[in-house]
């Protein structure tokens, strides 16, 4: 069981380029989510799906956009990266409301 | 709007010695409450989380933590530290109610170091 799958794991982007991260689950869940973690920040919602078809803003959405054809996966997009978007993203999933997250192992960005 | 402080960005404590992390929230009514743990280079795990009723849980590893209603607070402990527990500490909260999207919101996060 593979839990949360995030693609690629590293990434080097130079201002302007776009790229799309991934996140795959094979748990069923209806929850996905996107978050970064920058240091001193904790964790930062970027968006999230509550369902196959469906996205919202989370609390930092500017400069990404998600796409959810597919229940199992979450797509995160850049299209054009700037320096301010380096950062780890991780992709969370979940089964139902309150019971905590299944975390992916995380992307880490550096936009130069 | 709900927010999560960690007042502690960072924590040495020695090998064998006890812990507490501490974790305030705000928010109008009972969330739900948890703390996640991330090893270096890793992604989030989580330790334990606080639904309803008894408001001492237990986790994975050894930990517990309380929450106390008074003090909006959700503090997190372990009586005996390991060298393995030396890892960053994220508590985070949730909203409750029908239009409920399970969004977490996370504190600042607290690392943990442990000194032999």
């Amino acid at each position: 069981n593979a839990g949360v799958t995030q693609t690629p794991k590293f990434r080097v982007l130079k201002t302007g380029q776009s790229m799309t991260l991934l996140c795959a689950q094979d748990m069923n869940h209806e929850y996905m989510y996107w978050y970064r973690q920058d240091p001193g920040m904790g964790l930062r919602l970027i968006h999230y799906s509550v369902g196959e078809g469906t996205t919202a803003k989370g609390e930092v959405p500017d400069g990404y956009n998600v796409s959810r054809l597919k229940k199992q996966n979450f797509l995160l997009g850049l299209e054009s990266a700037a320096p301010s978007q380096t950062s780890v993203y991780f992709c969370a999933s979940s089964y139902s409301t309150g019971i905590g997250y299944t975390f992916g192992s995380g992307t880490r960005l550096t936009v130069v | 709007a709900q927010s999560v402080t960690q007042p502690d960005i960072h924590i040495t404590v020695s090998e064998g010695a006890s812990l507490e992390l501490r974790c305030n929230y705000s928010y109008g009514a009972t969330p739900y409450l948890f703390w996640y743990v991330q090893s270096p280079g890793q992604g989030l795990q989580l330790l334990l989380k606080y639904f309803s009723g008894d408001t001492l849980v237990q986790g994975i590893k050894g930990f517990e933590a309380e929450f106390k209603r008074s003090q909006s607070s959700f503090n997190l402990r372990k009586p005996s530290v390991h060298w393995s527990d030396a890892a960053e500490y994220f508590c985070a909260v949730g909203a409750r109610g029908s239009s409920n999207t399970g969004k977490l919101i996370f504190g600042q996060g607290t690392t943990l170091q442990v000194k032999p």
